[in-house]
C-alpha cells in the first residue's frame, strides 16, 4: 500500500508570503498525484493533478511540481482566501486504491 | 455545470445502517465513476470504495468491507452509499465524489456532504 506524508502539519504565514507545501510517497507513483484545499464546513477542491497541472478556474499562484516519490505544491504569494487545509492523493492504476496525505494546516501568522 | 447534492443529514443508533443519496447533474452519470470519501470531525480524508455507474461494479476499501454497499439508480442519476453495522467512530461528514473527466484518479468536483450520526 502506498502512504502519502505531509510536511508540515501546520505551516503559519502572512499574506503575500510564499508557501510550499511538501508530500513523499511511500514509493514511486510517477506523476499521479493530485492536490485538493480544504475550507472550514466545504468539502474538498481539486487544486492539482498530474502533480503539475492546474485545474480550471484555479489561480494561477498555485503550481505544483515533482514526480516519483517527492511533491511540491507551492503558493506564491498568500490572499486572505488560501487559508486552510491542503491535503495530497493518489490512486493506484488498475484496481482502485486511493490514498490522501495526512493533511497540512496553512495558519495565519 | 457538473453537480453533485447529497442527502440530508442523519443521526443513528449503534447497529443500525444509513443510506446517503448523491444526485448527479450536467453531465452523463454512467461514464464516470462515483467515489464516496468520509472525514471525522477533525480528522483526515477517509477514501471508501468506488462504483462504475454503468456496470455497478464496485472496490471497496479494505476497512469498509462486509460493511458497505454503493448502488445506483440510472434513471434518476444518482449513487447510494450504504453501511450498515454502524458504530461510534462512523460518525463523520460523507462525501461523494465524481471522476475528473481527465485523469482516471482525481475527484471532482465533490458533493457537499452529508453528516452522519451515530449515538445512543
Amino acid at each position: 500500500e502506498i502512504v502519502l506524508t505531509q510536511s508540515p502539519a501546520t505551516l503559519s504565514l502572512s499574506p503575500g508570503e510564499r508557501a510550499t507545501f511538501s508530500c513523499r510517497a511511500s514509493q514511486n507513483i510517477l506523476f499521479y498525484l493530485a492536490w485538493y484545499q480544504q475550507k472550514p464546513g466545504q468539502a474538498p477542491r481539486l487544486l492539482i493533478y498530474d502533480a503539475s497541472n492546474r485545474e480550471t478556474g484555479v489561480p494561477a499562484r498555485f503550481s505544483g511540481s515533482g514526480s516519483g516519490t517527492d511533491f511540491t505544491l507551492t503558493i506564491s504569494s498568500l490572499e486572505p482566501e488560501d487559508f486552510a487545509l491542503y491535503y495530497c492523493q493518489h490512486r493506484t492504476n488498475g484496481p482502485p486504491r486511493v490514498t490522501f496525505g495526512q493533511g497540512t494546516r496553512l495558519d495565519i501568522k | 455545470q457538473v453537480h453533485l447534492v447529497q442527502s440530508g443529514a442523519e443521526v443513528k443508533k449503534p447497529g443500525a445502517s444509513v443510506k446517503v443519496s448523491c444526485k448527479a447533474s450536467g453531465y452523463t452519470f454512467t461514464i464516470y465513476e462515483i467515489n464516496w470519501v468520509r472525514q471525522a470531525a477533525g480528522q483526515g480524508l477517509e477514501w471508501m470504495g468506488w462504483m462504475n455507474p454503468h456496470s455497478g461494479s464496485t472496490v471497496y476499501a479494505q476497512s469498509f468491507q462486509g460493511r458497505v454497499a454503493m448502488t445506483r439508480n440510472t434513471s434518476l442519476s444518482t449513487a447510494y452509499l450504504e453501511l450498515t453495522s454502524l458504530r461510534s467512530e462512523d460518525t463523520a461528514i460523507y462525501y461523494c465524489a465524481k471522476r475528473h473527466d481527465s485523469t482516471f484518479y482525481t475527484f471532482h468536483p465533490w458533493g457537499q456532504g452529508t453528516l452522519v450520526t451515530v449515538s445512543s
